[in-house]
């Protein structure tokens, strides 16, 4: 597609399900970036994903959150047990990693937990 | 470093006048810079970038200058409109590989 494209562009759920969130990068571009952002707020950096390699996962809260990225492309983040705090627009990037290029931001899923 | 629970800080600017945006990037090893702007309800979008090679940038109203004497970035915009309201976010990225890292961000303010 022409840009990074995620979904659900919203999500309600309640407290204690899982959600999974996803995130289609732009084609060709090997670094994935997951982040969250609260009301107000600036980017809480979550995980970086750039081609084969592990994944920098230092941003991930705690153990609920996981994220994986398939064949390189599209991306999926896991919240299991939601809870109330987890409620905020995760953003996901994509970029052509080692290239002195910008990420480009999808438009954000907002996750409210009730 | 990464922005986390923080709240953002506010700019406010009378409509016409110039408004300057500074960042403190982290790693003197960076060598590219990003300026962002997030305007309500969307995702960041790209404004203008510079290279660590160079100390100054000029786009279309926007200019970034870039002291690595001191690790300072800064984003001036020329002439402010109403629709430069937003939370403007600086990036850095080193060689490689090197994931991109976003400052804190500013919210700018236009005073019609």
């Amino acid at each position: 597609g022409a840009g990074v494209s995620q979904s659900p562009s919203n999500k309600v759920t309640e407290k204690g399900k899982d959600v999974e969130l996803r995130c289609d990068p732009i084609s060709g571009h090997t670094a994935l970036y997951w982040y969250r952002q609260s009301l107000g707020q600036g980017l809480e950096f979550l995980i970086y994903f750039q081609g084969n390699s592990a994944p920098d996962k230092s941003g991930l809260p705690s153990d609920r959150f996981s994220a994986e990225r398939t064949g390189g492309s599209v991306s999926t983040l896991t919240i299991q047990r939601t809870q109330q705090e987890d409620s905020a627009v995760y953003l996901c990037a994509s970029s052509r990693g080692h290239a002195n290029t910008e990420a480009f931001f999808g438009q954000g899923t907002r996750l409210t937990v009730v | 470093g990464e922005s986390v629970g923080l709240h953002l800080p506010t700019l406010s600017v009378q409509e016409g006048d110039n408004s300057i945006i500074n960042c403190a990037y982290s790693n003197s090893a960076s060598d590219y810079f990003i300026w962002y702007k997030q305007e309500s309800g969307k995702g960041p979008q790209f404004i203008i970038d510079i290279r660590s090679n160079m100390d100054k940038r000029q786009g279309q109203r926007v200019t970034v200058l870039l002291n690595k004497t001191v690790k300072h970035l800064s984003l001036q915009i020329a002439a402010t409109q109403p629709g430069d309201s937003a939370v403007y976010f600086c990036a850095e990225k080193g060689g490689g590989y090197q994931k991109v890292t976003f400052g804190t961000g500013t919210k700018l303010q236009v005073i019609p």
